[in-house]
This record gives structure tokens, sequence and C-alpha cells, in this order.
């Protein structure tokens, strides 16, 4: 089977940098991804990674260690509307869907 | 570009009724899932279809049915709601096996069961 293991809150203040982490376990592996959630709407993809490295878009950055079975999401100059929730989710089977970990809160305050 | 529709947005059900949450999606996407929500959970797959005809279950199957007739369609059945089933229900759906395109999410079905 496959799990995922992220911190449920992250704080931080407009401006900052924040580092969203996420450790997983698959019997395969066929990529990381990662999904924002603002309350009471739809998960939006944000990103994927099937490399090890670090993908950069915009202000987001997500990066990969396979060895680690680690990854992390990256946020820098935070905005009051990167308050929401952040997935990680793997593939751990070809042809299976996308399993998620129990996601990662975070509050920007001013 | 309507991408994923679900109906209903939200819907309330005694115990022991039975209902179908409707999914379509109008991207010629041949990969489609099903996921409950529940606070504190994050997203739990329940049954997921990788083409039509093929569907295979996820981590929390039971007391739910799927069928895949079209590539569009991917309705998800309660065959006898229980309170343990109320939760917002969200379909997906993807281009890709990888994950790499992304999954496009639709806006979900707020359940309740009395």
């Amino acid at each position: 089977g496959q799990s995922l293991e992220q911190p449920s809150e992250v704080t931080a203040v407009e401006g900052a940098i924040v580092q969203m982490n996420c450790t997983y376990q698959t019997s395969g592996f066929y990529g990381l991804s990662w999904y924002q959630q603002h309350d009471g709407g739809a998960p939006t993809f944000l990103s994927y990674n099937a490399l090890d490295g670090l993908e950069e878009t915009g202000r987001f950055s997500s990066f990969l260690s396979r060895s680690d079975s680690y990854g992390y999401l990256l946020l820098q100059e935070l905005q009051m509307k990167d308050s929401a929730s952040y997935f990680c989710a793997v593939r751990g089977q070809a042809g299976t869907a996308l399993i998620f970990g129990k996601g990662t809160t975070l509050s920007v305050s001013s | 570009n309507a991408g994923v529709t679900q109906t209903p947005k939200f819907q309330v059900l005694k115990t022991g009724q039975s209902m179908t949450l409707q999914c379509a999606q109008d991207m010629n996407h041949e990969y489609m899932s099903w996921y409950r929500q529940d606070p504190g959970m994050g997203l739990r797959l329940i049954h997921y279809s990788v083409g039509a005809g093929i569907t295979d279950q996820g981590e929390v199957p039971n007391g739910y049915n799927v069928s895949r007739s079209t590539t569009e369609d991917f309705p998800l059945r309660l065959l006898s709601a229980a309170p343990s089933q109320t939760s917002v229900y969200f379909c997906a759906s993807s281009y890709a096996a990888t994950g790499q395109s992304g999954y496009t999410f639709g806006s979900g079905t707020r359940l309740t069961v009395v």
C-alpha cells in the first residue's frame, strides 16, 4: 500500500518563505504531486515531480528526493491568499489513481 | 469549458436511502476518480476508472458502487446510506496516467446522512 505523512499545520507571515514537507511510502513510484485547496473549494493542481530535484513555477517550487522518499513544497513571498491546505499525492502503481496525504494547513498572517 | 461537473452540490439523505452522485467531464480524459473528504482525513480514494468499462476499488470502497459506460460519465452510487457516509465527495479526471498533467476536480457534493 501507500502512505504519506505531512505536518498538520504551518503558520507564517506575509512576505516570508515557507516549506511544507511530505514523506511517502509506496511499493512503486510514479511521481509526487502537490495540490492546493482553499476552504470550501476544490483541490487544484500545483506541481508534479517525477525526477529528483527542484521544479519552479513562479513563487512555488517543489522538490523531490526519491532516495529519501521525501519531497517539499516551497512558497516564497507569501501572500494572504496563500492561506489554504496543501496536499501531496503519489501514485504507487502503474494504472492506479493518486493517493493523497492528510494535508498541511497554511495560515498566513499580516 | 465546463471541466468536471458534479451534481447535486448538496444532498440530505435518510439512513438506508440510496442515491447516485453524478460526475461528467468534457475534456476527453480517460482517468476518473472519486474521493471523499472528511475533516482531518485528507482525500481518500473510493473508486477509480482508467477508461470506459474499467473500474477498480480504492482505499475506502465499501458501501459504494461505480460504473463507467462512457468516457464522459462516472457516477457514484450509495447503496444504503449510513451516517458514516456524511462527507464531501469530489470527482476528478486526468489525461495522463502518471499525474503529470494534474487532476481536474469538480466542485464537490456535500452529503449529509441523517
